[in-house]
C-alpha cells in the first residue's frame, strides 16, 4: 500500500508560470484535501473534495484550482504563480469527515516561486 | 474567531517527561487531534480526544478539558527520535480542523 503519493517533491517556478500538483491515494478514501504550510503558521486548507467530481473551497482558495475527476486523484493547479504561493503543499485523505476520522498525508511538495 | 495557542518551542532531556499544552477557541467542537511532524516530513496521527480526560497510548498520552478549551500531550521516556513538531488541531462544528502552528520539541542527550 502506497497510501498518499504526491508529485513532484520539489518545484521552482517563475512568477506567472502555471503548474499542477498531483495527489493519488490507494485507500479508497472519499475525502481529499490540499493544505499549505508556512513557517510559524498552522496548516491552512486550500480546497477539499468530498467525493469524485466534487470540490469545495477551504480557508485560502484564491489563486488555486482543483479537480477530482477520479476518486483516487486530486489535482491542485496554479494558473499564474506568485511569490506569495511559495510554500510547502500537503495533500491528505480520509475515509470520511466525522469526528474521529484521522488524516493520511502525502510527503509534501516544496514550491518556490521566484 | 477561531484560535489555537501552543508554545513555539520546547526543550527537554532524553529520558525525561514533557508536557505540550494547547488552548483553543473554536465554533463548536467535535474533538481534538494531535499530530507529530518530523522536519521535512508529513504530519502523522498521534491521538484523538473527544471526551474529557486522559487517553494513554504507550509513551504518549493526551488530555482534554472541553470546559477549559485545553488539551495537553504528555510524552514520557523521551527518545531522540521524539524531536519533532507537535500539532494541535481541534475540529469545529463543521468538522473542519483548525490547526495550531505547532510546538517544536528539541530533545537533548
Amino acid at each position: 500500500n502506497a497510501g498518499v503519493t504526491q508529485t513532484p517533491k520539489f518545484r521552482v517556478l517563475k512568477t506567472g508560470q502555471s503548474m499542477t500538483l498531483l495527489c493519488a491515494q490507494d485507500m479508497n478514501h472519499e475525502y481529499m484535501y490540499w493544505y499549505r504550510q508556512d513557517p510559524g503558521m498552522g496548516l491552512r486548507l486550500i480546497h477539499y473534495s468530498v467525493g469524485e467530481g466534487t470540490t469545495a473551497k477551504g480557508e485560502v482558495p484564491d489563486g488555486y484550482n482543483v479537480s477530482r475527476l477520479k476518486k483516487q486523484n486530486f489535482l491542485l493547479g496554479l494558473e499564474s504563480a506568485a511569490p506569495s504561493q511559495t510554500s510547502v503543499y500537503f495533500c491528505a485523505s480520509s475515509p470520511g469527515r466525522t469526528e474521529n476520522e484521522k488524516l493520511f498525508f502525502g510527503s509534501g511538495t516544496q514550491l518556490s516561486v521566484l | 474567531g477561531q484560535n489555537i495557542d501552543q508554545p513555539t518551542e520546547m526543550t527537554a532531556t532524553e529520558g525525561a517527561i514533557v508536557q505540550i499544552n494547547c488552548t483553543y477557541q473554536t465554533s463548536g467542537f467535535n474533538g481534538l487531534f494531535w499530530y507529530q511532524q518530523h522536519a521535512g516530513e508529513a504530519p502523522t496521527f498521534l491521538s484523538y480526544n473527544v471526551l474529557d480526560g486522559l487517553e494513554e497510548k504507550g509513551r504518549f498520552s493526551s488530555f482534554l478539558s472541553r470546559s477549559k478549551g485545553y488539551s495537553y500531550l504528555l510524552l514520557k521516556e523521551l527518545q531522540m527520535k521524539d524531536s519533532a513538531s507537535y500539532l494541535c488541531a481541534p475540529m469545529d462544528s463543521n468538522y473542519q480542523l483548525i490547526w495550531g502552528a505547532g510546538t517544536k520539541l528539541i530533545i537533548k542527550p
